[in-house]
């Protein structure tokens, strides 16, 4: 079974801009959540996605937003980027989102900011 | 607002020993208690998930214990490999997957 893919692997960015990420869940996972993963800030939740709608948000601005698609697949797009935003980006599904369903993640996208 | 807390940050030790990660948690209303390893420039890979009504959950020479009263979970590996070498992080879940994160413990088995 294929693991969760997250593409592109590495991205680099100038302030000002806007990405767009993407994240591959376990085939038949439905649950798809994105962190943050910085040296200061270490892992932070950002939004998961559950039947296509948002469950859960992260104290992050509302340049960082997200979506999912009908086959679970999900991007995530952050506005206006800032040197700040510069972060290693990671993507978990689960088949639910009950309390023995545990997060699968992906490799992550290095986001640079210059 | 859950708080999630590991000790020590590193850890370094000889092949072959045991040896018990610590996680403290504040808000004692999880859904679960998860464990993960992240080794460098990789994602995270799920290691253990202890639900909030069990007290443990082995796989392995991996052992995760749960004390929701005292907000605390440890994480035991049994005779240490250079390829345990990583770091542990632990993260609470109070709703859905919304995960709180510790800081992680950086461990560096010797051989």
């Amino acid at each position: 079974k294929a693991g969760v893919t997250q593409t592109p692997r590495y991205l680099i960015k100038t302030r000002g801009q806007q990405v767009t990420l993407s994240c591959s869940p376990i085939s038949g996972h439905r649950s798809v959540s994105w962190y943050q993963q910085t040296p200061g800030q270490g892992l932070q939740f950002l939004f998961e996605y559950f039947s296509e709608t948002q469950r859960n948000k992260g104290n992050f601005p509302g340049r960082f937003s997200g979506r999912q698609f009908s086959n679970s697949r999900s991007e995530m797009n952050v506005s206006t980027l800032e040197l700040g935003d510069s972060a290693l980006y990671l993507c978990a599904s689960s088949f639910d989102r009950t309390y023995n369903s545990p997060l699968h993640f992906g490799n992550g996208t290095r986001l640079t900011v210059t | 607002k859950q708080e999630v807390t590991q000790i020590p940050a590193a850890l370094s030790v000889p092949e072959g020993e045991n040896l018990v990660l610590n996680c403290s948690f504040t808000d004692s209303a999880i859904y679960n208690l998860q464990w993960f390893r992240q080794d460098p420039g990789k994602g995270l890979t799920s290691l253990l998930l202890i639900q909030s009504s069990q007290r443990e959950q082995t796989s392995g020479r991996l052992n995760a214990s749960l004390d929701k009263s005292s907000g605390r979970s440890t994480l035991y590996i049994a005779a240490s490999q250079p390829g345990d070498s990583a770091t542990y992080l632990c993260a609470a879940n109070n709703a859905g997957n919304m995960l709180t994160f510790g800081g992680g413990t950086r461990l560096m088995v010797k051989p």
